[in-house]
């Protein structure tokens, strides 16, 4: 199963609302989860289940979407947003990952 | 408090194998499967493998296949991932994740802090 997220990259402010999109080959139903990395750490998760909200994340983030097309959202950029975003499905193995979103300050 | 330990950076020549550890704590690594995810420099995740630490058995992605071996030790509550024939190609961080969730509530969490692993003659 091929993921597709866009933007690749995106420049944006403190205080924007910004949305990545992933957009899954086939129906995954909402076996979808977001992690966010930056430089030289692990992913860290964000929301699985495309839509539930790890414990300890801020409630600025969320994820909605079901199927094939699914979004995660920003509602309000702080500094330490700034980082790469991936969408990962687990629906089937082999599980996959997008290909990420950098996130760069405007 | 759950926690994933790698081992340290390792350098090696093309044609030899490497074998990387992912040590558990605060849980016992028999109670969860575990994954293999590599990350080549500047690019994005590649998925490898997972392993029952239970069981035993494994399943590898199939560009994988013949080259990686996922093992445990329940002993020290340790997982390896041991690959062969390295090729400048495989140059990458190696991180092992905990699988996590039931029903449609899948996820990664939490991930070892990355092996770096460099093939270079």
């Amino acid at each position: 199963i091929q993921l597709t997220q866009s933007p690749s990259s995106l420049s944006a402010s403190v205080g924007d609302r910004v949305t990545i999109t992933c957009r899954a080959s086939q129906d995954i139903s909402s076996y979808l989860a977001w992690y966010q990395q930056k430089p030289g750490k692990a992913p860290e998760l964000l929301i699985y289940g495309a839509s539930t909200l790890q414990s300890g994340v801020p409630s600025r983030f969320s994820g909605s979407g079901s199927g094939t097309d699914f979004t995660l959202t920003i509602s309000s950029l702080q500094p330490e947003d700034f980082a790469t975003y991936y969408c990962q499905q687990l629906n089937s193995y082999p599980s996959t990952f997008g290909q990420g979103t950098k996130l760069e300050i405007k | 408090q759950v926690q994933l330990v790698q081992s340290g950076a390792e350098v090696k020549k093309p044609g030899a194998s490497v074998k990387v550890s992912c040590k558990a704590s605060g849980y016992s690594v028999t109670n969860y499967y575990l994954h293999w995810v590599r990350q080549a420099p500047g690019q994005g995740l590649e998925w490898m493998g997972i392993i029952n630490p239970s069981a035993g058995s494994t399943s590898y992605a199939q560009k994988f296949r013949g080259r990686v071996t996922m093992t445990r030790d329940t002993s020290t509550n340790t997982v390896y991932m041991e690959l062969s024939s390295l090729r400048s190609d495989d140059t990458a961080v190696y991180y092992c994740a905990r699988e996590g969730g039931s029903g449609n509530l899948w996820y990664f969490d939490p991930w070892g802090q990355g092996t770096l692993v460099t093939v270079s003659s």
